[in-house]
């Protein structure tokens, strides 16, 4: 079973506007951690925030916040202020504590354009 | 920046060779995973390591062989390379639960 899910393949958002990148995912345990990171066209993976399951609020780093609902099973990505330097694709991932070997699992990713 | 290296970054082998892809890590990081991207399926646990000589299967294991015999180093063994596994390769070093942290990929065509 996809333990990550990010719906949308490509999504489109206007210079300095905010845009939300959508992931779900799917677990029974109560400790897990969730990560997204960026990828640019260069090829490496950057990390971008983390969300830990008993965390009560929300992560934010700069302009990344994650928006967590527990009871929904979904961590959306939130980039402010869109920047040209944003394109790139963005994965979300997760990490079941209770499950061996400290894995991430990760989506299928959403590649996101910046637009002039 | 995470001291974290691969190699090679790029090659080109033949159906039915078998290939090695190093990666090599100065973090003293216990965990090391080996990941592979393909479009549409974002990254695939092949083989991961908890420690020296302590490894084992992820999602994708089958035609793969790994190895850790130091801390620093965990190969990965294509041991007859097919078209199928022509893919962009990723190592990850992390901590117990903390962020992982990624090579910059190798990037293997099998002809």
């Amino acid at each position: 079973a996809q333990k990550i899910t990010q719906t949308q393949p490509g999504m489109f958002v206007q210079e300095k506007e905010a845009v939300t990148l959508d992931c779900t995912y799917d677990t029974s345990d109560q400790s897990y951690g969730l990560f997204w990171y960026k990828q640019p066209s260069s090829g490496e993976m950057i990390f971008l925030i983390y969300q830990g399951s008993y965390d009560e609020q929300n992560a934010t780093e700069g302009r990344y916040s994650l928006n967590f609902q527990k009871a929904r099973k979904s961590a959306n990505l939130v980039i402010s202020a869109s920047q040209l330097g944003d394109s790139a694709m963005y994965f979300c991932a997760m990490r079941d504590s209770m499950e061996y070997g400290n894995k991430l699992v990760f989506g299928a990713g959403t590649i996101l354009r910046v637009k002039s | 920046d995470a001291g974290i290296t691969q190699s090679p970054r790029h090659k080109v082998t033949e159906t039915g060779t078998p290939v090695t892809l190093r990666c090599h890590q100065t973090e003293n990081h216990r965990y090391m995973y080996w990941y592979r991207q393909d479009p549409g399926h974002g990254l695939r646990l092949i083989h991961y390591s908890y420690g020296v000589k302590d490894t084992d299967k992820g999602e994708v294991s089958d035609g793969y062989s790994v190895s850790r015999s130091k801390t620093e180093d965990f190969l990965l063994t294509l041991e007859s390379a097919t078209s199928s596994q022509t893919s962009v390769y990723f190592c990850a070093i992390s901590e117990f639960n903390t962020e992982a942290f990624f090579g910059q990929g190798t990037r293997l065509t099998v002809v």
